[in-house]
């Protein structure tokens, strides 16, 4: 079992929808989680991270972690044709900085 | 612009051969990063670097290996290339505060081998 899940599939959104991504994990030992976006030929950009379950909100990010199920959420609200990028989720525990990464979710924001 | 430069931005080179990529951390960030991205396996940590010493090691074959330097730019050399090898390589770094270890990537180099 991979320590990190994350549905590959591509996701294709009319403008306006919100956008749900998810990924799930089996090392307990993580402690903190981030989302990046990346965009085409680019490198991975730190869009959100939190440590605590919960949400977290950020204009129209929000965050979502469940430590008790090992699951984690980002919503993107009013969703715009600049939010079409691949959304990795990435997670790493304190004393070990190596992030574990997802395989990324491709989103497209369909004008 | 996260502030992380790499270069050179794209490589292709053939089976066998050895190549260099840098890169240089955003300033005041002491620690260094490397990943390999492929379409099959994603991102995977390579190695960490902090203040010139080895921190971490993750995914790293034996062909592959790297330094950070005193100014604290860092290059991860690649040799006996493999086709398996191509990939896109990032460089990220971080201050490594403690808690919560927020990395910032840069652009990366596409390396392709043939």
């Amino acid at each position: 079992q991979k320590e990190v899940e994350q549905d590959p599939g591509p996701l294709s959104v009319p403008e306006g929808a919100i956008v749900s991504l998810n990924c799930t994990y089996s090392n307990s030992a993580f402690q903190y989680f981030m989302w990046y976006r990346q965009y085409s030929r680019k490198g991975p950009e730190l869009l959100m991270y939190t440590y605590s379950s919960g949400n977290k909100e950020d204009g129209r990010f929000t965050a979502q972690v469940d430590k008790s199920s090992k699951y984690i959420s980002l919503f993107i609200r009013d969703s715009q044709p600049s939010d079409s990028a691949t959304y990795l989720c990435a997670m790493g525990s304190y004393g070990n900085n190596r992030l574990a990464f997802g395989k990324g979710n491709q989103v497209v924001v369909i004008p | 612009d996260s502030g992380v430069t790499q270069t050179p931005k794209h490589l292709i080179t053939a089976t066998g051969q050895r190549v260099t990529l840098r890169c240089s951390p955003r300033s005041g960030d002491l620690s260094v990063y490397w990943y390999q991205q492929s379409l099959d396996q994603g991102l995977q940590f390579l190695i960490q670097y902090y203040n010139g010493e080895e921190r971490a090691k993750g995914n790293i074959l034996e062909r592959f290996s790297a330094q950070q330097f005193p100014d604290l730019h860092s290059e991860l050399n690649l040799s006996s290339l493999e086709l398996g090898d191509s990939a896109l390589y990032f460089c990220a770094s971080s201050v490594e505060k403690v808690g919560a270890d927020e990395q910032y990537f840069g652009p990366g180099t596409r390396l392709t081998v043939t």
